[in-house]
C-alpha cells in the first residue's frame, strides 16, 4: 500500500542552523509530491510541489527516486519557520485523494 | 478571491446534538474534501466529492454525512454528536485544469474547532 512516512514527530533546532525535515514514500512510478505547512492554529498551506522545483521561504525539496525520499531543507532556520510540516502525495488509484504523512513539528529556538 | 471559507470557526455541542459545518470555495475547483485533524493522528479524510452531485467515503466516515450542494459548496453534518468527534475540521478543494495539465494540490479552509461535551 502507498505510504508517506515522516519519521520525526518533533524537530528542534536553533535559529540560523540548517534544518532538514524527512519524508519517505512508497510509490511505483513518478510521484508528484507536496509539502504543506501549518502555522499555529491556522490552515494548511501548500509550501512546495516538487514538479515546480521552486524555493519558497528559503525551503527546497529534492525528489530522490532511488531513496524514495522528498526531504525538505532550509540552510538557515528562522523562528518564524516554527510550524507543523506535512508531506503528501496523490493516491495512485485516485489522484484526487492525497496520502498524508503524520507531520513533523518544527521548533526553531532563539 | 476568498479561497476556501468555512463556518463556524468554533462550536461547542452537547452529546447527541446535531450541526452542519459549511464550506465554500470560489476557485472553480472540481473536488472538495472534509478532514479531521487530531493530535498525533495527522489529517484523516472523512468524505470527499469528486464533482457536483457525487460523494465518497474517506477513512473515517462513521457518524458523518455530507452534501455537495453545488460546485462551490460542500457541507458536513453530524447527526448525533459524540465526544469522539471533538476535533478540528478542515475543508479543502482541489483539481483544476490549465491547458493539458490537471492540478491536484489541495487548498484548505481555516478550520472549525468543535468540542463535544
Amino acid at each position: 500500500a502507498q505510504r508517506v512516512t515522516q519519521p520525526e514527530k518533533l524537530l528542534s533546532v536553533f535559529k540560523g542552523a540548517p534544518v532538514e525535515l524527512k519524508c519517505n514514500y512508497s510509490y511505483s512510478g513518478s510521484p508528484e509530491l507536496f509539502w504543506y505547512v501549518q502555522y499555529s492554529r491556522q490552515r494548511l498551506q501548500l509550501l512546495l510541489r516538487h514538479i515546480s522545483r521552486e524555493s519558497i521561504k528559503g525551503f527546497t525539496a529534492d525528489l530522490n527516486k532511488g531513496e524514495t525520499s522528498f526531504h525538505l531543507k532550509k540552510p538557515f532556520a528562522q523562528e518564524e519557520d516554527s510550524a507543523m510540516y506535512y508531506c503528501a502525495l496523490p493516491n495512485a488509484g485516485n489522484n484526487r485523494k492525497l496520502i498524508w504523512g503524520l507531520g513533523t513539528s518544527l521548533a526553531v529556538n532563539p | 478571491n476568498a479561497g476556501v471559507t468555512q463556518t463556524p470557526k468554533f462550536q461547542v455541542l452537547k452529546t447527541g446534538q446535531s450541526m452542519t459545518l459549511q464550506c465554500a470555495q470560489d476557485m472553480n475547483h472540481n473536488s472538495m474534501y472534509w478532514y479531521r485533524q487530531d493530535p498525533g493522528m495527522g489529517l484523516r479524510l472523512i468524505y470527499y466529492s469528486a464533482s457536483e452531485g457525487t460523494t465518497d467515503k474517506g477513512e473515517v466516515p462513521n457518524g458523518y454525512n455530507v452534501s455537495r450542494l453545488n460546485k462551490r459548496e460542500f457541507s458536513l453534518r453530524l447527526e448525533s454528536a459524540a465526544p469522539s468527534q471533538t476535533s478540528v475540521y478542515f475543508c479543502a478543494s482541489s483539481e483544476w485544469t490549465s491547458g493539458q495539465t490537471i492540478y491536484y494540490e489541495q487548498y484548505f479552509g481555516p478550520g472549525t474547532r468543535l468540542t463535544v461535551t
